[in-house]
């Protein structure tokens, strides 16, 4: 079976400090790779998606940067962190062959900008 | 533009009665739609996905939703509440290149 894991689990920065979350997915090949940030008392908005290595697309101008430097592992980055960049951000992963819309969510990472 | 609106923000019932979680959605043709549960803290976790393949959907914990293209409505319910059910709902659509809608959100509370 697949499973996802996101580290860390909580994150308590610096303003001008960098950032670096880790996803990875077991269990399955070539999997589409997605970033979402939930900020509180907002729902979930799309940083960032992947369908392979090297390849990103960004769906929002912001502080952030993601990576995939190797199949089933999906990095978000930042150079300085803003206080607004505080969040709850979620990975998620989907098939590319058979029921390829549907999104299955890691557990998340709890970031505090202070 | 596609959207998803979730009718309720909040919803509380007392535990063992029905619940009711509602949801419409706005594409013409027929989505995939989705229900995901967060609890505090956690990720998203899948209760069910539509695909039409038939109208009434099960899904996990004793949830079901019905699609109703005349109402263009897709709404989330469960027989009897447990405790274990409070958390966040959220009525999600497929969109173009795997990109999803999400609604914004019931937080269910169970009542003791």
């Amino acid at each position: 079976s697949q499973t996802i894991h996101q580290w860390p689990a909580t994150l308590v920065q610096p303003v001008g400090s960098p950032l670096s979350l880790e996803c990875t997915v077991e269990g399955t090949s070539n999997p589409n790779l997605y970033w979402y940030r939930q900020a509180a008392g907002r729902g979930l908005q799309l940083l960032f998606y992947s369908v392979g290595i090297g390849q990103i697309s960004s769906e929002v101008p912001q502080n952030l940067s993601a990576s995939r430097p190797q199949d089933r592992q999906f990095i978000l980055s930042s150079k300085k962190l803003l206080l607004s960049d505080s969040g709850f951000y979620l990975c998620a992963w989907s098939a590319i062959w058979t029921d390829t819309d549907t999104q299955y969510f890691g557990p998340g990472t709890r970031l505090t900008v202070l | 533009a596609q959207s998803v609106t979730q009718l309720d923000s909040h919803v509380s019932v007392s535990e063992g009665t029905p619940v009711l979680l509602r949801c419409n959605y706005s594409s013409s043709y027929s989505p995939s739609l989705f229900w995901y549960v967060q609890h505090p803290n956690k990720g998203l976790q899948l209760l069910l996905k539509y695909t039409s393949a038939a109208t009434l959907v099960k899904g996990i914990n004793g949830f079901e939703a019905e699609f109703k293209k005349s109402e263009t409505s897709f709404h989330l319910t469960k027989p009897s509440a447990h405790m274990s059910d409070a958390a966040e709902y959220f009525c999600v659509e497929g969109g173009a290149t795997n990109k999803l809608i999400f609604g914004t959100g019931t937080l269910l509370a169970v009542q003791p």
